[in-house]
């Protein structure tokens, strides 16, 4: 079965610390994962999106990691700032198919003063 | 270049009514898709509109329907609405299909009593 499972469900930090989403899927056959915030109210917006060859990538202080192996992929958030409060979302395409999209429920985050 | 704009962005309807959401993509943007999305399921994807057909459809029943008009602007139309319909939804505009590069629009709030 396709799925897309993130962790933790709901993270409270201190504004300046570093952080750590994670996103695990068993969506096969994977042709890309995307991490997308989403303000309260606001329609989600992508920060990256990785194809099975990379496993890296950066936007700003926002660096995603992919495993494609461990069909595993992190968010990783540094130097965090009060604007940083959002949900991320973790989003798997399938290479074919007509529902190809496989969306996680998200990572509420909370930055704190 | 303007984003993705959906209207209304608020909307109050009673069990039984219909309604029609209207989404207008990016300009140059012929793929239009539809979301749903609460607070326990997350987004869910309803339906891919590219071209004024319909390429992809969710798991959602016959009530939920769509339709692209020549121009790329879309609605989204539920008839016999029932309490379980209230949610955001949200439309997201791309130039490809399957839902790759995807740009949401700020989505609309529909609450049904």
């Amino acid at each position: 079965k396709n799925q897309v499972e993130q962790s933790p469900q709901s993270l409270i930090i201190l504004e300046g610390k570093n952080c750590t989403l994670q996103c695990n899927y068993t969506v096969s056959p994977f042709s890309n994962l995307r991490w997308y915030k989403q303000d309260t109210g606001r329609g989600p917006v992508s920060l990256t999106i990785m194809t099975f060859s990379e496993n890296t990538k950066s936007n700003g202080r926002y660096t995603a990691t992919l495993d494609a192996d461990t069909k595993q992929s992190s968010l990783h958030i540094t130097a965090s700032q009060l604007s940083d409060s959002a949900s991320y979302i973790c989003v798997v395409s399938l290479l074919t198919g007509a529902n190809n999209l496989f969306f996680g429920t998200g990572t509420r985050l909370t930055v704190i003063p | 270049k303007a984003g993705v704009t959906q209207t209304p962005r608020y909307l109050i309807k009673t069990r039984g009514q219909q309604v029609t959401l209207s989404c207008s993509p990016i300009s140059g943007h012929r793929s239009v898709s539809w979301y749903q999305q609460t607070p326990g399921q997350g987004l869910q994807f309803l339906f891919e509109y590219f071209s004024e057909t319909q390429r992809n459809k969710g798991n959602f029943p016959g009530r939920f329907s769509g339709r692209q008009f020549s121009n790329s602007r879309s609605e989204m139309n539920v008839s016999t609405l029932e309490l379980g319909d209230s949610a955001l939804y949200l439309c997201a505009s791309s130039t490809r299909r399957g839902g790759y590069e995807q740009y949401f629009g700020p989505g609309t709030r529909l609450t049904v009593t």
